[in-house]
């Protein structure tokens, strides 16, 4: 199976928090990331936090990652449509970065 | 800073043809560039990873004779689809990775803008 695994939708409406999850497998990935892709555009990187973190915040946005249950979480505070994107979480695994499938995040006004 | 620009940004070729697309770092020097392919709605694979003056290193599956990489300088690296056929049309992604930042990112890829490959 993926080594990375991600929903593959999510609809908010603007202003509600957006939650999007991923699970990983190998527990010994030192950096977990998250990146965000607009259409027909390459990868903007959003966030990342350290694998001895439980908790990582910056602005609107709140990872989270429970390393036990190899979990990691990205919450979107006051969804904009700005936000409607694809988010990759990735995994730092001997040099390379291992992707998800990408959650498509659509904001309804 | 750290930024990556890729060209063409979208190319459209015939069948047979062969397609070279550039990946540069504008302000930093990559000693190792990575190239990636996108399906539509699908995640991005990671087709070889090419070490400036050495030879690229293919994932498993990917023809090295079907897609030469060239990293003949710490700030270009090329991929050229050879002889290209229309399952080739993808949309292709290179990023680049600086060794020796001092920041917690340190060998973070950053990414370039893609290249929409149609094969006609």
């Amino acid at each position: 199976g993926e080594d990375v695994e991600q929903s593959l939708f999510l609809s908010v409406r603007e202003g509600d928090s957006s939650v999007i999850n991923c699970t990983y497998t190998d527990s010994s990935s030192t950096y977990l990331y998250w990146y965000k892709q607009e259409p027909g555009a390459g990868l903007q990187l959003l966030t990342y936090i350290f694998s001895n973190m439980d908790m990582k915040q910056d602005q609107r946005l709140t990872v989270l990652l429970n390393k036990k249950d190899k979990h990691l979480s990205l919450r979107i505070a006051d969804t904009q449509t700005g936000d409607s994107a694809i988010y990759f979480c990735a995994e730092r695994k001997g040099g390379k970065l291992i992707f998800g499938q990408g959650t498509e995040l659509s904001v309804k006004p | 800073g750290a930024v990556v620009s890729q060209h063409p940004s979208w190319v459209i070729c015939k069948s047979g043809t062969s397609v070279k697309i550039e990946c540069r770092s504008l302000d930093f020097q990559a000693t190792t560039m990575f190239w990636y392919r996108q399906f539509p709605k699908q995640s991005l694979m990671l087709m070889a990873t090419s070490n400036e003056g050495s030879k690229a290193t293919y994932e498993q599956g990917v023809e090295k004779d079907k897609f030469l990489i060239n990293h003949a300088s710490l700030t270009l690296s090329t991929l050229t689809v050879t002889s290209a056929h229309p399952e080739d049309s993808s949309f292709y992604i290179c990023s680049a990775r600086e060794l020796g930042m001092t920041s917690g990112r340190n060998n973070e890829q950053f990414f370039g803008p893609g290249t929409r490959l149609t094969v006609l």
